[in-house]
Protein backbone atom coordinates (compact mmCIF):
# COMPACT_ATOMS: atom_id res chain seq x y z
CA UNK A 1 0.00 0.00 0.00
CA UNK A 2 1.01 3.49 -0.98
CA UNK A 3 2.38 5.57 2.46
CA UNK A 4 -0.53 7.64 2.77
CA UNK A 5 -1.60 8.55 6.25
CA UNK A 6 -4.99 11.34 7.01
CA UNK A 7 -5.52 12.60 10.09
CA UNK A 8 -7.77 13.66 11.88
CA UNK A 9 -9.59 10.08 10.34
CA UNK A 10 -13.58 11.31 11.92
CA UNK A 11 -14.32 14.68 12.60
CA UNK A 12 -17.38 16.44 14.01
CA UNK A 13 -17.59 20.19 13.84
CA UNK A 14 -19.98 23.27 14.45
CA UNK A 15 -21.56 25.47 11.50
CA UNK A 16 -18.76 28.28 11.60
CA UNK A 17 -15.75 27.08 12.76
CA UNK A 18 -12.97 26.40 10.51
CA UNK A 19 -11.65 23.08 9.98
CA UNK A 20 -8.32 22.00 8.46
CA UNK A 21 -7.54 18.44 7.11
CA UNK A 22 -3.96 17.10 7.24
CA UNK A 23 -2.51 14.34 3.89
CA UNK A 24 0.64 13.14 4.57
CA UNK A 25 2.92 10.72 1.98
CA UNK A 26 5.99 8.82 2.59
CA UNK A 27 6.51 8.06 -1.29
CA UNK A 28 7.89 11.42 -2.49
CA UNK A 29 5.32 11.64 -5.67
CA UNK A 30 4.61 15.20 -6.80
CA UNK A 31 1.22 15.01 -7.30
CA UNK A 32 -1.37 15.34 -4.45
CA UNK A 33 -5.18 15.72 -4.87
CA UNK A 34 -8.34 16.10 -2.45
CA UNK A 35 -11.20 14.76 -3.10
CA UNK A 36 -14.74 14.41 -1.38
CA UNK A 37 -17.12 11.56 -1.62
CA UNK A 38 -20.90 12.40 -1.48
CA UNK A 39 -24.26 9.74 -2.01
CA UNK A 40 -24.51 9.81 -5.93
CA UNK A 41 -21.88 12.13 -7.22
CA UNK A 42 -19.04 9.49 -6.73
CA UNK A 43 -15.57 11.40 -6.22
CA UNK A 44 -15.32 15.23 -6.98
CA UNK A 45 -12.08 17.23 -7.08
CA UNK A 46 -11.19 19.88 -4.98
CA UNK A 47 -7.93 21.06 -5.10
CA UNK A 48 -4.55 19.58 -6.25
CA UNK A 49 -0.94 20.37 -5.99
CA UNK A 50 2.02 19.47 -8.97
CA UNK A 51 4.66 20.78 -6.31
CA UNK A 52 5.69 22.70 -3.51
CA UNK A 53 4.21 26.00 -3.48
CA UNK A 54 2.03 24.58 -6.66
CA UNK A 55 -1.40 24.32 -6.48
CA UNK A 56 -4.62 24.79 -8.90
CA UNK A 57 -8.39 24.35 -8.22
CA UNK A 58 -10.66 21.77 -8.72
CA UNK A 59 -14.19 21.34 -9.58
CA UNK A 60 -16.00 22.04 -6.44
CA UNK A 61 -12.96 24.44 -5.13
CA UNK A 62 -15.35 26.58 -3.52
CA UNK A 63 -15.54 27.19 0.26
CA UNK A 64 -12.14 25.32 0.45
CA UNK A 65 -8.35 26.48 0.22
CA UNK A 66 -5.45 24.60 -0.03
CA UNK A 67 -1.35 24.55 1.32
CA UNK A 68 1.50 22.80 0.16
CA UNK A 69 5.01 23.54 2.12
CA UNK A 70 6.43 20.52 2.20
CA UNK A 71 6.36 17.80 -0.47
CA UNK A 72 5.03 15.16 1.99
CA UNK A 73 1.77 17.14 3.72
CA UNK A 74 -0.50 18.56 1.68
CA UNK A 75 -3.60 20.31 3.85
CA UNK A 76 -7.12 21.33 2.77
CA UNK A 77 -8.71 23.91 5.17
CA UNK A 78 -12.41 24.84 5.29
CA UNK A 79 -12.46 28.75 6.28
CA UNK A 80 -16.03 28.64 7.64
CA UNK A 81 -17.48 24.77 8.01
CA UNK A 82 -20.99 24.71 6.71
CA UNK A 83 -23.31 21.70 6.71
CA UNK A 84 -22.89 21.07 2.31
CA UNK A 85 -19.36 20.21 3.86
CA UNK A 86 -20.43 17.72 5.46
CA UNK A 87 -19.06 14.17 3.21
CA UNK A 88 -15.95 12.02 3.49
CA UNK A 89 -12.78 13.61 2.26
CA UNK A 90 -9.85 11.50 0.48
CA UNK A 91 -6.60 12.64 -0.47
CA UNK A 92 -4.71 11.33 -3.02
CA UNK A 93 -0.92 10.72 -4.73
CA UNK A 94 0.33 10.27 -8.22
CA UNK A 95 3.80 10.11 -9.21
CA UNK A 96 5.07 12.20 -11.98
CA UNK A 97 7.66 9.29 -13.35
CA UNK A 98 4.04 7.35 -14.51
CA UNK A 99 2.35 8.16 -17.28
CA UNK A 100 -0.38 6.48 -16.82
CA UNK A 101 -1.46 8.89 -13.98
CA UNK A 102 -2.72 6.41 -11.43
CA UNK A 103 -3.57 7.68 -8.24
CA UNK A 104 -3.38 6.05 -5.11
CA UNK A 105 -5.84 7.18 -2.17
CA UNK A 106 -5.46 7.42 1.96
CA UNK A 107 -7.81 5.87 3.94
CA UNK A 108 -9.98 8.84 3.62
CA UNK A 109 -11.63 11.20 6.74
CA UNK A 110 -15.26 11.78 7.39
CA UNK A 111 -16.65 15.36 8.75
CA UNK A 112 -19.48 16.18 10.14
CA UNK A 113 -20.27 19.77 10.33
CA UNK A 114 -23.36 20.17 12.54
CA UNK B 1 -17.73 19.29 -18.37
CA UNK B 2 -16.76 15.75 -19.20
CA UNK B 3 -18.75 13.15 -17.40
CA UNK B 4 -18.66 9.19 -16.16
CA UNK B 5 -22.00 7.49 -15.94
CA UNK B 6 -21.92 3.79 -14.47
CA UNK B 7 -25.21 1.71 -13.78
CA UNK B 8 -25.80 1.94 -9.16
CA UNK B 9 -25.97 -1.06 -8.62
CA UNK B 10 -25.23 -5.04 -9.45
CA UNK B 11 -25.89 -8.47 -8.03
CA UNK B 12 -24.63 -11.66 -8.73
CA UNK B 13 -25.08 -15.11 -7.49
CA UNK B 14 -21.46 -16.06 -5.92
CA UNK B 15 -19.31 -17.91 -8.84
CA UNK B 16 -20.71 -15.93 -11.91
CA UNK B 17 -19.21 -13.59 -13.47
CA UNK B 18 -20.08 -9.92 -13.15
CA UNK B 19 -19.65 -7.27 -15.52
CA UNK B 20 -19.79 -3.64 -14.58
CA UNK B 21 -20.36 -0.89 -17.71
CA UNK B 22 -18.80 2.78 -17.50
CA UNK B 23 -19.43 5.19 -20.25
CA UNK B 24 -17.60 8.41 -20.82
CA UNK B 25 -17.53 11.53 -22.62
CA UNK B 26 -13.78 12.76 -23.00
CA UNK B 27 -12.54 11.80 -26.35
CA UNK B 28 -9.28 12.55 -25.63
CA UNK B 29 -9.20 10.58 -22.46
CA UNK B 30 -5.59 8.83 -22.39
CA UNK B 31 -6.13 6.06 -19.62
CA UNK B 32 -9.35 4.29 -17.95
CA UNK B 33 -9.32 3.18 -14.53
CA UNK B 34 -11.51 0.78 -12.82
CA UNK B 35 -11.19 1.05 -8.81
CA UNK B 36 -12.41 -0.62 -5.90
CA UNK B 37 -13.78 0.39 -2.27
CA UNK B 38 -14.83 -1.44 0.32
CA UNK B 39 -17.17 -0.35 3.13
CA UNK B 40 -15.30 2.47 5.70
CA UNK B 41 -12.25 2.67 2.94
CA UNK B 42 -10.18 4.44 0.88
CA UNK B 43 -10.01 3.77 -3.09
CA UNK B 44 -7.81 0.52 -3.99
CA UNK B 45 -6.82 0.89 -7.90
CA UNK B 46 -7.25 -2.98 -9.81
CA UNK B 47 -6.38 -2.14 -12.76
CA UNK B 48 -6.18 0.43 -15.78
CA UNK B 49 -5.96 0.87 -19.68
CA UNK B 50 -4.17 2.52 -22.27
CA UNK B 51 -6.41 4.46 -24.67
CA UNK B 52 -5.46 2.53 -27.78
CA UNK B 53 -5.92 -0.92 -25.85
CA UNK B 54 -8.85 -3.08 -26.98
CA UNK B 55 -8.61 -5.59 -23.92
CA UNK B 56 -6.67 -5.71 -20.94
CA UNK B 57 -6.61 -9.29 -18.79
CA UNK B 58 -5.00 -9.52 -15.11
CA UNK B 59 -5.98 -12.66 -13.49
CA UNK B 60 -9.77 -12.95 -13.11
CA UNK B 61 -10.26 -9.06 -14.16
CA UNK B 62 -10.66 -8.10 -18.01
CA UNK B 63 -11.36 -4.72 -19.23
CA UNK B 64 -12.59 -4.00 -22.38
CA UNK B 65 -12.33 -0.41 -24.02
CA UNK B 66 -14.47 0.39 -27.28
CA UNK B 67 -12.96 3.69 -27.87
CA UNK B 68 -15.22 4.03 -30.93
CA UNK B 69 -18.41 3.98 -28.65
CA UNK B 70 -16.61 5.57 -25.45
CA UNK B 71 -17.66 2.38 -23.43
CA UNK B 72 -15.81 0.80 -21.15
CA UNK B 73 -16.53 -2.81 -19.06
CA UNK B 74 -14.55 -4.36 -16.17
CA UNK B 75 -15.57 -8.54 -16.23
CA UNK B 76 -14.36 -10.16 -12.77
CA UNK B 77 -14.56 -14.01 -13.20
CA UNK B 78 -15.96 -16.49 -10.78
CA UNK B 79 -16.96 -13.58 -8.45
CA UNK B 80 -16.46 -14.18 -4.76
CA UNK B 81 -18.15 -12.70 -1.69
CA UNK B 82 -15.33 -11.12 -1.00
CA UNK B 83 -16.09 -9.10 -4.37
CA UNK B 84 -18.85 -7.22 -2.75
CA UNK B 85 -17.96 -3.62 -3.13
CA UNK B 86 -18.36 -0.25 -4.85
CA UNK B 87 -16.23 -0.01 -8.49
CA UNK B 88 -15.05 3.27 -9.90
CA UNK B 89 -14.78 4.03 -13.20
CA UNK B 90 -12.15 7.20 -14.25
CA UNK B 91 -10.52 8.45 -16.80
CA UNK B 92 -7.84 10.45 -16.98
CA UNK B 93 -8.58 13.99 -18.30
CA UNK B 94 -6.22 15.04 -21.09
CA UNK B 95 -2.97 15.37 -20.33
CA UNK B 96 -3.34 17.02 -16.57
CA UNK B 97 -3.33 13.44 -15.19
CA UNK B 98 -6.70 14.26 -13.11
CA UNK B 99 -9.21 11.96 -12.81
CA UNK B 100 -12.61 12.18 -13.67
CA UNK B 101 -15.07 9.51 -11.43
CA UNK B 102 -18.30 7.81 -11.93
CA UNK B 103 -21.08 7.48 -9.45
CA UNK B 104 -19.92 4.20 -8.90
CA UNK B 105 -21.48 0.48 -9.23
CA UNK B 106 -22.25 -1.39 -5.54
CA UNK B 107 -21.39 -4.95 -6.44
CA UNK B 108 -23.47 -7.52 -4.37
CA UNK B 109 -22.48 -10.90 -4.75
CA UNK B 110 -24.92 -13.56 -3.23
CA UNK B 111 -24.09 -16.74 -1.55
Amino acid sequence: DAGITQSPRHKVTETGTPVTLRCHQTENHRYMYWYRQDPGHGLRLIHYSYGVKDTDKGEVSDGYSVSRSKTEDFLLTLESATSSQTSVYFCAISDEGKPSYEQYFGPGTRLTVT
Amino acid sequence: GEDVEQSLFLSVREGDSSVINCTYTDSSSTYLYWYKQEPGAGLQLLTYIFSNMDMKQDQRLTVLLNKKDKHLSLRIADTQTGDSAIYFCACASGNTGKLIFGQGTTLQVKP
